[in-house]
């Protein structure tokens, strides 16, 4: 079963837009991770905000965690053609040992 | 270091074949995953090793799934005997630290098809 589910499942922006993608999760976590596929490859690393951070920049990229609510966002600002791709949130929660991954968000930049 | 390294990067079988993954984990990572990633069920969490040790293998479809770590630096998942339903792209990731605490590294991936 999932843990998390993104909304929304697709995003269709222009370059230099920001989009913002949010996750929602069910039980208490360790931590939160996001990560991104480009088509036909394996999935990378973009950001990690543990349960007692409320937010973490890196780059372009800004992730929000509200533990009260179960939700985490994801911001790219500036957009770009090469960010298009889809994004997964991953939970790491309190029982099991392992990442659980959402069903994630479909992210098309036009150029 | 090259990353996690799966193979074979494709796989066409025949139903009823058996068919074997491979995974060679990052140099002194001590945990292991695998994932499998299908449309309709998305990510899902097959096994997980911790120091070649399998700590949670709840997401292991059937008894028809197997998977395991000799060593350190080599992990197999094997199907036998393969069905169509198990077509899917099948990931290997390894993390420096213990279950999820740390970010994962993911290989590229085997696409399996079975006919």
């Amino acid at each position: 079963s999932q843990q998390g589910e993104e909304d929304p499942q697709a995003l269709s922006i222009q370059e230099g837009e920001n989009a913002t993608m949010n996750c929602s999760y069910k039980t208490s976590i360790n931590n939160l991770q996001w990560y991104r596929q480009n088509s036909g490859r394996g999935l990378v690393h973009l950001i990690l905000i543990r349960s007692n951070e409320r937010e973490k920049h890196s780059g372009r990229l800004r992730v929000t965690l509200d533990t009260s609510k179960k939700s985490s966002s994801l911001l790219i600002t500036a957009s770009r053609a090469a960010d298009t791709a889809s994004y997964f949130c991953a939970t790491s929660d309190t029982g099991r040992r392992a990442l659980t991954f959402g069903s994630g968000t479909r992210l098309q930049v036009q150029p | 270091d090259a990353g996690v390294i799966q193979s074979p990067r494709h796989e066409v079988t025949e139903m009823g074949q058996e068919v074997t993954l491979r995974c060679k984990p990052i140099s002194g990572h001590n945990s292991l995953f695998w994932y499998r990633q299908t449309m309709m069920r998305g990510l899902e969490l097959l096994i997980y090793f911790n120091n070649n040790v399998p700590i949670d293998d709840s997401g292991m479809p059937e008894d028809r799934f197997s998977a395991k770590m000799p060593n350190a630096s080599f992990s197999t998942l094997k199907i036998q005997p393969s069905e169509p339903r198990d077509s899917a792209v099948y990931f290997c990731a390894s993390s420096p630290e213990g279950g999820a605490r740390a970010e994962a590294f993911f290989g590229q991936g085997t696409r399996l098809t079975v006919v």
